[in-house]
């Protein structure tokens, strides 16, 4: 089955730890997407890659880094300069959203606390 | 001013009535707008898209766009309980997609 998997479903870090949270697709997308979900909030746009190698931040990228080594993975790591990190994250997909009426694909989030 | 706008809610309306969901957006050259239903700790589903001006209907869900007014907006005919979500509203901007706040809705039975 096509779709996009995020893991894991729960994740606790510590105090000064990093950690990454995965996200792979098997939609032959050329774009992912990383976004953060506060309680009785939208979402909030981290990064964004449209295609391998590059990426582009959103409108709150400190604290997480991300990579997009290959199409189908799109791994984004909360570091410990994130001080506030307790959330839900969105994975997302789609094929190029430039001027078109393509929509987004969501994994199952991943609910970060810490301890 | 936000990209995405939407009514700061919450909504609340009696089962069998009509839900009227509203959001504004900055950016008049957008061109494609979603509405997405969030069940708590769930991720979004997509219910509608339009990038025309006028209505569009699926079933329940109507959706209406002002291009001119910057306006978009979802109503939900003969609400359901199964309804009682958070409705977010989506935008593309350039070359990501960016959401409102969210109105969360409540159907009464």
């Amino acid at each position: 089955d096509g779709g996009i998997t995020q893991s894991p479903k729960y994740l606790f870090r510590k105090e000064g730890q990093n950690v990454t949270l995965s996200c792979e697709q098997n939609l032959n997308h050329d774009a992912m997407y990383w976004y953060r979900q506060d309680p009785g909030q939208g979402l909030r746009l981290i990064y964004y890659s449209q295609i391998v190698n590059d990426f582009q931040k959103g409108d709150i990228a400190e604290g997480y880094s991300v990579s997009r080594e290959k199409k189908e993975s799109f791994p984004l790591t909360v570091t410990s300069a994130q001080k506030n990190p307790t959330a839900f994250y969105l994975c997302a997909s789609s094929r190029n959203l430039q001027g078109t009426a393509e929509k987004l694909f969501f994994g199952s989030g991943t609910q970060l606390s810490v301890l | 001013q936000k990209e995405v706008e939407q009514n700061s809610g919450p909504l609340s309306v009696p089962e069998g009535a009509i839900a009227s969901l509203n959001c504004t957006y900055s950016d008049r050259g957008s061109q494609s707008f979603f509405w997405y239903r969030q069940y708590s700790g769930k991720s979004p589903e997509l219910i509608m898209f339009i990038y025309s001006n006028g209505d569009k209907e699926d079933g329940r869900f109507t959706a209406q766009l002002n291009k001119a007014s910057q306006y978009v907006s979802l109503l939900i005919r003969d609400s359901q309980p199964s309804d009682s979500a958070t409705y977010l509203c989506a935008v593309i901007l350039a070359n990501d997609m960016r959401f409102g706040a969210g109105t969360r809705l409540t159907v009464k039975p």
